[in-house]
């Protein structure tokens, strides 16, 4: 049980471009997601915390216009990268949590390019 | 300031040897606990976590942990490190009061030699 998927697992674009990436709890209801960047050999980043039906909440010095957080469902949260650029390519992890977050379950993780 | 802080960005062990992993963090008020593991290119899987239960955890693949509130301190062990074992390692913290958010340390990379 527990299981959040990541789609795609792996994007190249070109600078400019948007890039949307999808987090699914495939077998529980997740009223709590999260959205996680990580630079090579370094932890995780939490970029936002999104609750489903409301507004993300951004950590500071994230900018909420590049990084658009939709919750539109208890089992879908969506991260679009809007206007790519080199200095955005990374690997971005979503995370879940069911009604009671005191754990989170990790999606496979998205790695993004960005040429 | 709430904190959490893994000792040791690098650890290497012989195949069949103890593994050590040590987490300390810094609060006034018992958090949640949580080690986590990280294969290369992959997300986290959950290896084990302290919700004010009982102080030692036992979790997946062998591992386990003991809560230790006058060290704040959340070890994880292994009896007998296996080359599998190898990845990265991350202890995670939620403290009361947020959203469930959790506060990662920086990771240690554990070596398996064989």
């Amino acid at each position: 049980g527990a299981v959040v998927s990541q789609h795609p697992s792996w994007v190249i674009c070109k600078s400019g471009t948007s890039v949307k990436i999808e987090c699914r709890s495939l077998d529980f209801q997740a009223t709590t997601m999260f959205w996680y960047r990580q630079f090579p050999k370094q932890s995780l980043m939490l970029m936002a915390t999104s609750n489903e039906g409301s507004k993300a909440t951004y950590e500071q010095g994230v900018e909420k216009d590049k990084f658009l957080i939709n919750h539109a469902s208890l089992t879908l949260s969506t991260l679009t990268v809007t206007s790519a650029h080199p200095e955005d390519s990374s690997f971005y992890i979503c995370s879940a949590s069911p009604a009671r977050p005191d754990t989170q379950y990790f999606g496979p993780g998205t790695r993004l390019t960005v040429l | 300031a709430q904190s959490v802080t893994q000792l040791g960005s690098h650890v290497s062990v012989s195949e069949g040897a103890l593994v050590l992993l040590r987490c300390n963090y810094s609060s006034s008020v018992p958090p949640y606990l949580f080690w986590y593991v990280q294969y290369p290119n992959q997300g986290l899987q959950l290896l084990l976590k302290y919700t004010s239960a009982a102080t030692l955890v036992k979790g997946i693949n062998g591992f386990e942990a003991e809560f230790k509130k006058s060290e704040t301190s959340f070890h994880l062990t292994k009896p007998s490190a296996h080359m599998s074992d190898a990845a990265e390692y991350f202890c995670a913290v939620k403290f009361s009061g947020n959203t469930g958010k959790l506060i990662f340390g920086q990771g240690t990379t554990l070596q398996v030699k064989p």
